[in-house]
């Protein structure tokens, strides 16, 4: 059971460049969103979706956009990277976005912008 | 507003010693909350949650978590800590202030045990 995967595990970008982050699931879950760890700022969410063509925005979500087009996968794009996007990128899913449903994280993505 | 706070930045512990971490929150309504850990270099991975009904909610790993009303406490304990538990814990509550699912969290405790 791979739960939520998320490629790549490691990015350098210079400054201006796009790229995008994938992350699949494999355990059904309608609800899917993006967070980004950084220190001192805890997890903060980026984009959420909460079905298959469905997307909103969280709290940060200038600089990023996110498309669901399958409810397995929903990848976050970096459209023009800046070093204040430098940060860990986490995926996580869950059942729904109800209130007592837990939410599996990826791994994570490493992302420094140069 | 919902939030959690975890009063500890690091907890350090023996091993084989009892641990506790401590999370706090403030939630409207019934609380529905939830325990993370992560190691380093790797995603954060669920531990255990409260929903209702009993207080004392066990977990993975050996972990369980007490709810307490009128504290409004959500404290994570283990009998009996290994090396291998040192990490990042979190304590994590869904926002109901608005319909985006968001999970806030608390700003982290790190767990050291030493042998």
């Amino acid at each position: 059971n791979a739960g939520v995967t998320q490629t790549p595990k490691f990015q350098v970008l210079k400054t201006g460049q796009s790229m995008t982050l994938q992350c699949a699931q494999d355990m059904n879950h309608e609800y899917m969103s993006w967070y980004r760890q950084d220190p001192g700022m805890g997890l903060r969410l980026i984009h959420y979706s909460v079905g298959a063509g469905i997307t909103d925005q969280g709290e940060v979500p200038n600089g990023y956009n996110v498309s669901r087009s399958t409810t397995e996968d929903f990848p976050l794009r970096l459209l023009s990277a800046a070093p204040s996007q430098t940060s860990v990128y986490f995926c996580a899913s869950s059942y729904d976005g109800r209130w007592n449903t837990e939410a599996f994280f990826g791994q994570g993505t490493r992302l420094t912008v140069v | 507003a919902q939030s959690v706070a975890q009063p500890e930045d690091q907890v350090n512990v023996a091993e084989g010693n009892p641990l506790t971490v401590k999370c706090t929150y403030s939630v409207s309504g019934n609380p529905y909350l939830f325990w993370y850990v992560q190691y380093p270099n790797r995603g954060l991975q669920f531990l255990l949650k409260y929903i209702t009904g009993d207080n004392l909610v066990k977990g993975s790993y050996g972990f369980e978590a007490e709810f307490n009303k009128s504290q409004t406490s959500f404290h994570l304990k283990k009998p009996s800590a290994l090396v291998s538990d040192s990490a990042l814990y979190f304590c994590a509550v869904r926002d109901r202030s608005g319909n985006t699912g968001k999970l806030i969290f608390g700003q982290g405790t790190t767990l050291q045990v030493k042998p």
